[in-house]
């Protein structure tokens, strides 16, 4: 049963424009959601997180919105740079008592020049 | 800057070989992790620690044993590899109190299987 969905495998937005990743989820013990990014040969390195008590946090150019009733969250970033180029993947705790992050299954964003 | 260590990049076994996965962080953090990558299934959690004396099974743990040697390593074995344990292996650790639940991860292990 997955958890954290991102029904997205890929997306390709030009540079400059405005790249949207989007992310659901069914579990509604989730309090706390993070962006991580991953390039190829890396580990995914942390981006951008929100608590479940906030419906926005902005950080340059990446924004990530929460909409908890609907259970959906996604990541805005704009401008979008070459560079943005990665596998994103989404995660969330649950306030079930542990640490654990369940993962999405990621989106690979190809940004063209 | 938090630094994790995983011992190997690339590791190519046989069917029915010993598999050994080291994993070091230099901030002795309390909590660390294996999880293993597959295509289109995202990131996966095979077994967690949240200090030397915890050890707790993640969500696809069969197959797959750990130890926590110290605070500062994890390590994940494969008694006896198996051809659908080919995979992208990494560790991840995370500092006990964080607010942000942000995990620090390993450049990971591309296990080959044949």
């Amino acid at each position: 049963d997955q958890q954290v969905k991102q029904n997205s495998p890929s997306l390709s937005v030009q540079e400059g424009r405005i790249s949207i990743l989007n992310c659901d989820y069914t579990n509604s013990m989730f309090d706390y959601f993070l962006w991580y990014k991953k390039y190829p040969a890396e580990g995914p390195t942390f981006l951008i997180s929100i608590s479940s008590i906030k419906d926005k946090n902005e950080d340059g150019r990446f924004t990530v919105f929460l909409n908890k009733s609907a259970k959906h969250l996604s990541l805005h970033i704009v401008p979008s740079q070459p560079g943005d180029s990665a596998v994103y993947f989404c995660a969330a705790r649950s306030n079930f008592g542990n640490e654990k992050l369940t993962f999405g299954t990621g989106t690979r964003l190809t940004i063209i020049p | 800057d938090v630094k994790v260590t995983q011992s190997s990049r690339y590791l190519v076994k046989r069917t029915g070989e010993k598999v050994f996965l080291e994993c070091v962080q230099d901030m002795d953090h309390e909590n660390m992790f294996w999880y293993r990558q597959d295509p289109g299934l995202g990131l996966r959690l095979i077994y967690y620690s949240f200090d030397v004396k915890d050890i707790n099974k993640g969500e696809i743990s069969d197959g797959y044993s750990v130890s926590r040697q110290a605070q500062a390593k994890f390590s994940l074995s494969l008694e006896s590899a198996i051809p659908n344990q080919t995979a992208l292996y990494f560790c991840a650790t995370r500092e006990l109190g964080q607010q942000t639940y942000e995990q620090y991860f390993g450049p990971g292990t591309r296990l080959t299987v044949t």
